[in-house]
């Protein structure tokens, strides 16, 4: 089966710029998460969907951060606008069942603002 | 809170030498606890995982065993291989919660 897919894989950005980070589950899973690790610091929790609903959102630093499942599927993380502090590497991950830590990780987006 | 604390890397060593990356927890209740590794250009892969105290998770002749009184979550390999190099991620899931709590990340770097 696909894995779960991310994209772009890098992106860089000016301070102050929109940016969409995708995520593309495993077909199926209706858990999927977001994580972010910032300058080489602890991955961390971001938020959790059930299908199109938000689970668990105690992770999104500000309300820069947008995020949104449309349809149960595929996700966005749109951030808006880009801080010097929002680089970092994001991760998405699904499973199919909301058992703790076995989910399957995307390869991540390098997100460079400047 | 819940958090891990790992050593911090890089850790290099010689092909076929003895690994060991600490790995050291805080939690309430009784969490599950894994390693996670990231190789180069790739995303994070579950490596290996225990959910109770005493039990011994193992995968590729890695190999970590929930210490509840230490409260630690070490990972052991007996002969490491270049193909090894990653970074090596500890993390814990709590009671009632699906979300990981990770550790910093040490990279392991392995010369032939």
């Amino acid at each position: 089966e696909a894995g779960v897919t991310q994209f772009p894989s890098h992106s860089v950005i000016e301070k102050g710029q929109t940016v969409t980070l995708r995520c593309d589950p495993i077909s199926g899973h209706d858990n999927l998460y977001w994580y972010r690790r910032v300058m080489g610091k602890e991955i961390k929790f971001l938020l959790h969907f059930v299908k199109e609903s938000k689970q668990d959102e105690s992770g999104m630093p500000n309300n820069r951060f947008l995020a949104e499942r449309t349809g149960g599927t595929y996700s966005t993380l749109k951030v808006q606008p880009a801080e010097l502090e929002d680089s970092g590497v994001y991760f998405c991950a699904s499973s199919q069942v909301a058992v703790g830590g076995g989910y399957t990780f995307g390869s991540g987006t390098r997100l460079t603002v400047v | 809170g819940n958090s891990v604390t790992q050593m911090e890397g890089p850790v290099t060593l010689s092909e076929e030498a003895f690994l060991t990356i600490n790995c050291t927890y805080t939690a309430t209740g009784y969490p599950s606890l894994f390693w996670y590794v990231q190789y180069p250009g790739e995303g994070l892969q579950l490596l290996l995982k225990a959910t109770k105290a005493d039990d011994k998770g193992s995968n590729k002749g890695f190999e970590a065993t929930y210490r509840k009184e230490t409260t630690s979550f070490h990972l052991e390999k007996g002969s490491v291989q270049v193909s090894d190099s990653a970074v090596y991620f500890c993390a814990l899931t709590n009671t009632g919660f699906q979300k990981l709590v990770f550790g910093t990340g040490t990279r392991l770097l392995v010369s032939p």
